[in-house]
């Protein structure tokens, strides 16, 4: 995914409930992806990653899926909380370890 | 083990002036990434230093420069500063290339008067 600037968008959800969170890119080619995240003040935390010879991995509270045919990503969150809230990117190396960042989703959790 | 680590944290500079930035990668990551963060733009890559030598630079004018150090602490350096550099500057470290994630550290914050 490019980043353009912008508006982004927001993913507002209730404590306890599970959030997702989608990114699209463009490169087929594409073999690697990483979700960060994003706090106020903070530079982005590596959360998950996957290749490209995968469909899913899950980590704790996390799971990333991959859906090569529509080139398309999701992040789900299980149980979200009040300290899920921040913004959340998607990337991929373009080339190298030259990331290329979606535009980010601000997700609010609400208690 | 210690994350990233970006100083300052926070500058404050008039037009015409030139800045350093520092970045301490993780200890072990020899490859250290430099972007900038906007509002308008988003997350944009500058350049990306591997052993001392710059192996991959994105699209910014020559104003914008690096270093690596043996040590892979590195340096970037932005001269004749303009209003539109204001921006979050973020350092990322990882051990190489290949599947592996970078860390970010938290960032300099750059404010261009």
């Amino acid at each position: 995914g490019e980043s353009v600037g912008l508006h982004l968008p927001t993913l507002s959800v209730q404590e306890g409930d599970n959030s997702i969170i989608n990114c699209a890119y463009s490169n087929s080619a594409s073999d690697y992806f990483i979700w960060y995240k994003q706090e106020s003040g903070k530079g982005p935390q590596f959360i998950i990653d996957i290749r490209s010879n995968m469909d899913k991995r899950q980590g704790q509270r996390v799971t990333v899926l991959l859906n090569k045919t529509v080139k398309h990503l999701s992040l789900q969150i299980a149980a979200t909380q009040p300290g899920d809230s921040a913004v959340y990117f998607c990337a991929e190396p373009e080339y190298g370890n030259k990331l290329v960042f979606g535009a980010g989703t601000i997700l609010r959790v609400k208690s | 083990k210690a994350g990233v680590t970006q100083t300052p944290r926070y500058l404050i500079k008039t037009r015409g002036q030139q800045v350093t930035l520092s970045c301490s990668p993780i200890s072990g990551h020899r490859s250290v990434s430099w972007y900038q963060q906007t509002p308008g733009q988003g997350l944009q890559f500058l350049f990306e230093y591997f052993s001392e030598t710059q192996r991959n630079k994105g699209n910014f004018p020559g104003r914008f420069s690096g270093r690596q150090f043996s040590n892979s602490r590195s340096e970037m350096n932005v001269s004749t500063l303009e209003l539109g550099d204001s921006a979050l500057y973020l350092c990322a470290s990882s051990l190489g290339t290949g599947y592996q994630p970078q860390h970010f550290g938290d960032g300099t914050r750059l404010s261009i008067l």
